[in-house]
């Protein structure tokens, strides 16, 4: 076990809808790191958040949005869903300091009908 | 932009050593990582090394880093039908931005 929590576990939407995905980061970490894997772009990195602050931002579409909380949880938005939007979506989280290790959660399961 | 390359697939047998190896391109990674992937899991941290160091000692996982030819691999010993899974190599670069491989599918017969 991480330490990273993600919930839901699977989500089943239909296409145009919006979702929320919800990520708890590591006791005492400070960055939060969205990522999606397909089956035809495997892992890519979405976006970085430090503290509250967007840090890095990789290859996210403007239908997608995040953000992170006070406490440090994190939320991944997706909105108008298409059916290449189905994947698995990973948060990660790492502490901040100089080795910056990520650890992953177990991951959201999207499929978009 | 940088390029992490490695072989979809790797079957041995229970008892040998696997060696799954893993290329890539940029030349400011910082640190280098192996990470697991098991069916319908999350990825599970596995080993890392920084990039000045060409080889790290982890039980029975070694990490071997060739800086010249940005070439790293994972060997695991005695490896078990519960390494069976999904291996991803990952560099980091000065801006904690991990780049993943495609991931090598490692299958372990009895």
């Amino acid at each position: 076990d991480s330490g990273v929590t993600q919930t839901p576990k699977h989500l089943i939407t239909a296409t145009g809808q919006r979702v929320t995905l919800r990520c708890s980061p590591r006791s005492g970490d400070l960055s939060v790191y969205w990522y999606q894997q397909s089956l035809d772009q495997g892992l890519q990195f979405l976006i970085q958040y430090y503290n509250g602050e967007e840090r890095a931002k990789g290859n996210i579409l403007e239908r997608f949005s995040a953000q992170q909380f006070p406490d440090l949880h994190s939320e991944l938005n997706l909105s108008s869903l298409e059916l290449g939007d189905s994947a698995l979506y990973f948060c990660a989280s790492s502490g901040g300091n100089y080795q910056e290790t990520q650890y992953f959660g177990p991951g959201t399961r999207l499929l978009v009908l | 932009g940088e390029d992490v390359e490695q072989s979809l697939f790797l079957s041995v047998r229970e008892g040998d050593s696997s060696v799954i190896n893993c290329t890539y391109t940029d030349s400011s990674s910082t640190y280098l990582y192996w990470y697991k992937q098991e069916p319908g899991a999350g990825l599970q941290l596995l080993t890392y090394i920084f990039s000045n160091m060409d080889m790290k000692q982890d039980q029975r996982l070694t990490v071997l880093l060739n800086k010249k030819d940005k070439h790293l691999s994972l060997r695991i010993a005695d490896t078990q039908t519960g390494d069976s899974a999904i291996y991803f190599c990952a560099e980091r670069d000065a801006g904690n931005m991990l780049t993943f491989g495609g991931g090598t599918r490692l299958m372990v017969k009895p």
